[in-house]
């Protein structure tokens, strides 16, 4: 067990629907990052928040979004679903200071299926 | 941008050793790790170097490091069916702005057989 948690586990919606994601880090990590595996494209990284402050962006598409609450725990929202968004959607927390050197714990992340 | 190459799969023999190889086109690359993901299953941190060691060991776990051809392997010792899996070789970079994603490789899959 990593010690980061994500709700829900499973998500089944339509296209064009919206859905949030949540993530909460490992106690005492400041840094909440977000990961996109699908068969495709692999593990990408999408978003990345350091103590509420978007951080850096990745590969992340304009219907998503996200942000990093002042208990440090984050939610991924993303909006008008495609059957490409299909994925697992994965959250890492890092002890980071400002710069993040250190080592990301996953959590067992959120199966998205979009019909 | 930065890349991460791995051989998509290795089967070995329950015993042997299993040697799981990487590259990375990134020379800055400071951190270089491992990952393991099971069916079903988020990414568990095996283990992770700095770019200023050539090897570091740990437990049945040896991981390499040649920075000169940016080669990075992982040895799993005495290989077991438990340790069928995906392995991802993974890299982060500092930079000023203090963010370092990790960029993965597509992962190899390893299979044991008994």
């Amino acid at each position: 067990d990593s010690g980061v948690t994500q709700t829900p586990k499973h998500l089944i919606t339509a296209t064009g629907q919206r859905v949030t994601l949540r993530c909460s880090p490992r106690s005492g990590d400041l840094s909440v990052y977000w990961y996109q595996q699908s068969l495709d494209q692999g593990l990408q990284f999408l978003i990345h928040y350091y103590n509420g402050e978007e951080r850096a962006k990745g590969n992340i598409l304009e219907r998503f979004s996200a942000q990093q609450f002042p208990d440090l725990h984050s939610e991924l929202n993303l909006s008008s679903l495609e059957l490409g968004d299909s994925a697992l959607y994965f959250c890492a927390s890092s002890e980071s200071r400002f710069r993040s050197y250190g080592e990301q714990y996953f959590g067992p992340g959120t199966r998205l299926t979009v019909t | 941008g930065e890349d991460v190459e791995q051989s998509l799969f290795l089967s070995v023999r329950e015993g042997d050793s299993s040697v799981i190889n990487c590259t990375y086109t990134d020379s800055s690359s400071t951190y270089l790790y491992w990952y393991k993901q099971e069916p079903g299953a988020g990414l568990q941190l095996l283990t992770y170097i700095f770019s200023n060691m050539d090897m570091k060991q740990d437990q049945r776990l040896t991981v390499l490091l040649n920075k000169k051809d940016k080669h990075l392997s992982l040895r799993i010792a005495d290989t077991q069916t438990g340790d069928s899996a995906i392995y991802f070789c993974a890299e982060s970079t500092p930079r000023d702005s203090g963010n370092t994603p990790l960029v993965f490789g597509k992962g190899t899959r390893l299979s044991v057989i008994a």
